[in-house]
């Protein structure tokens, strides 16, 4: 099946600091979805990108699927943005695999 | 609030005992499903629906039922609970084509002993 790899694993960032986090896969796929489980275990999803740019606020992301990675850059990070932020992909069918995510703690 | 309600939150079991996990959405999405979340890791897909009455496996779907009934609820049976099912479980429901985000339930604790 699909392969889904997150990284970092882990990142520390100082407040104000900007970050990118990458996930790559091994497959084509139908789309690509970036969440981010707070401290509390709370999952929101953060952009449904299955190609091309979107931004939202502080955050946005870039996937190129013919080379089959996504990007989320964090400008500015706030330590309410710490977390796992995990990706997400659906590679035919109705399966979403998930990668194992990267746990970004920004301190203050 | 519309959304995806899971109960219970928390919940302790022995080895061997059997009990349902509910999960019920009032946004009329079609496709539900229900992933486990281990320590370190990532979201791991149990089974998945596409619609009523339909349903189907994901990555690990040992020791785990579903049915799909009605649009609205999608239940996770644990048939004989092990240790080994010890996790945070997620639900989880999405939209058509138009409404591609995922909401996620607020997750159901499980302690098998």
């Amino acid at each position: 099946g699909i392969q889904v790899e997150q990284s970092p694993p882990d990142l520390i960032l100082q407040e104000g600091a900007n970050s990118t986090l990458r996930c790559n896969f091994s497959d084509s796929v139908n789309n690509l979805q970036w969440f981010h489980q707070n401290p509390w275990g709370q999952l929101i999803n953060l952009f449904y990108i299955p190609s091309g740019t979107k931004q939202n606020g502080r955050l946005s992301a870039t996937t190129v699927a013919t080379e089959r990675y996504s990007l989320l850059y964090i400008s500015s990070s706030q330590t309410t943005d710490s977390g796992v932020y995990f990706c997400a992909v659906k590679a035919g069918g109705f399966k979403t695999i998930f990668g194992a995510g990267t746990r970004l703690f920004v301190k203050a | 609030n519309a959304g995806v309600t899971q109960t219970p939150k928390f919940q302790v079991l022995k080895t061997g005992q059997s009990m349902t996990l509910q999960c019920a959405q009032d946004m009329n999405h079609e496709y539900m499903s229900w992933y486990r979340q281990d320590p370190g890791m990532g979201l791991r897909l149990i089974h998945y629906s596409v619609g009523a009455g339909i349903t189907d496996q994901g990555e690990v779907p040992n020791g785990y039922n579903v049915s799909r009934s009605t649009t609205e609820d999608f239940p996770l049976r644990l048939l004989s609970a092990a240790p080994s099912q010890t996790s945070v479980y997620f639900c989880a429901s999405r939209g058509g084509l138009a409404n591609y985000g995922y909401t996620f339930g607020s997750g159901t604790r499980l302690t098998v002993v």
